[in-house]
């Protein structure tokens, strides 16, 4: 079955620092993924979408990169905030380009 | 403000009964989604349509349906709720994007309570 795994369920990091999430997915061949940020009680936010043939993306703070052969996409906040602070997602989509989501990993930023 | 306008923010009912979420996706989006969020679990796909027509199934239980109307507004309806059917219910749109990318805007959530 078609599996989304984001590793740490928690993320504790001194501001500052950069932050590294991963997400790994089975019985899937995504032409692209996305990763998206929720804060408690409200609505994921869209950050960045990176393409199968795309190695690397950027945005400010933000990078992704995407590895089809290890099946794995890691998500990085370099110089961290506290405002940082939030649950990120990491969204696959499926056969009929409906989206579905990881777990999520919480990130808690430390000033 | 993501565009995505879901009613009503927050319901309380008693289990047994029936409830209608509503969805008016983001102006030229086509496509509509629905997820459930508990405090146990993460973002459960439920289901997708586009233009009107069902597109895609996640787990959405059989006491649960949607649809989307022609003016592309969509509603959720959930019928004999138990207490397990307590949770954030969001609602999420899209352009129909193909291999190019399809970005979800999601809306701010239904928090349903069964008591």
């Amino acid at each position: 079955s078609q599996k989304i795994e984001q590793n740490s369920e928690a993320l504790n990091i001194q501001e500052g620092k950069t932050a590294t999430l991963t997400c790994n997915y089975t019985n899937y061949s995504p032409a692209y993924l996305q990763w998206y940020r929720q804060d408690p009680g409200r609505g994921p936010v869209f950050l960045l979408l990176i393409r199968e043939n795309e190695k690397e993306k950027r945005k400010e703070r933000l990078k992704v990169t995407f590895d089809t052969t290890l099946k794995q996409s890691l998500f990085h906040i370099t110089a961290s905030q506290p405002a940082d602070s939030a649950t990120y997602l990491c969204a696959l989509a499926g056969n009929n380009n409906d989206m579905r989501f990881g777990a999520g990993t919480r990130l808690t930023v430390k000033p | 403000d993501s565009g995505v306008t879901q009613t009503p923010k927050h319901l309380i009912t008693a289990t047994g009964q029936r409830v209608t979420l509503r969805c008016s996706p983001r102006s030229g989006d086509l496509s509509v989604y629905w997820y459930q969020q508990s405090l146990d679990q993460g973002l459960q796909f439920l289901i997708q349509y586009y233009n009107g027509e069902e597109r895609a199934k996640g787990n959405i239980l059989e006491r649960f349906s949607a649809q989307q109307f022609p003016d592309l507004h969509s509603e959720l309806n959930l019928s004999s709720l138990e207490l397990g059917d307590s949770a954030l219910y969001f609602c999420a749109s899209s352009v129909w994007g193909g291999i190019s990318g399809n970005t979800i805007y999601f809306g701010e959530g239904s928090w349903l309570t069964v008591v």
